[in-house]
């Protein structure tokens, strides 16, 4: 079972790029890495996923470095609407018993 | 194109009843899995359902069951509610394909008094 940990609160300010690293030391080799963003009383909203090396989509980018055992989600230029949680997740979502959350990184974003 | 839809999105209940809850998977989506979120925590897997068979099952005990219908769609079942059941809870679905990620409905909120 790939552990997951990343830290349990940011702070940002407006217009700034924030770095979320995430740990995953014991990934395996059919893993994959999954961000998803969750706001107060709503389901997790799909970010980004990635393999190796790095990924970029019109809102995140995730840098996989090549042994594995970490990642980093960067929000480019973060607004206040990026305020929420942000989960980290190895595993292979068809296996949900393997599929698990942690607690999240709570970004707080100032004005 | 509808994502993840469930209901209903609000529901209280008294101890020891039962419940049903309802999600409808994203179009061309085929794997319907299963969670519940305390307040202040992570998505805990329940189970996951894929060709009308569960297929993964979390920690939960037997009085949350559920069942998958022809058309992708899934149920929730909560027998002998507890006070502890009361949390928010979320629906996902995915392709079963390599690397789909999953896609979450808003969720349920369940208060058990």
């Amino acid at each position: 079972l790939a552990k997951t940990t990343q830290p349990i609160s940011m702070d940002s300010y407006e217009g700034q790029e924030v770095n979320i690293t995430c740990s995953h030391n014991n990934i395996a080799t059919n893993d994959y890495i999954t961000w998803y963003q969750q706001f107060p009383s709503q389901g997790p909203r799909f970010i980004i996923q990635g393999y190796k090396t790095k990924v970029t989509n019109e809102v995140a980018s995730l840098f996989i470095p090549a042994d594995r055992k970490s990642s980093t989600l960067s929000l480019p230029r973060v607004s206040l609407s990026d305020t929420a949680v942000y989960y980290c997740l190895v595993g292979d979502r068809n296996y949900g018993q393997n599929f698990v959350f942690g607690p999240g990184t709570r970004l707080s974003v100032l004005p | 194109d509808a994502g993840v839809t469930q209901s209903p999105t609000h529901l209280i209940k008294t101890r020891g009843q039962q419940v049903t809850l309802r999600c409808s998977p994203k179009s061309g989506h085929d794997t319907v899995s299963w969670y519940q979120q305390a307040l202040g925590q992570g998505p805990q897997f329940i189970f996951q359902y894929y060709e009308e068979e569960e297929r993964q099952r979390g920690n939960f005990p037997d009085r949350f069951s559920g069942h998958q219908f022809p058309n992708y769609s899934s149920e929730l079942n909560v027998n002998a509610l507890l006070l502890g059941d009361s949390a928010l809870y979320l629906c996902a679905s995915s392709r079963d394909h390599e690397g789909s990620p999953l896609h979450f409905g808003n969720g349920t909120r369940l208060t058990v008094t």
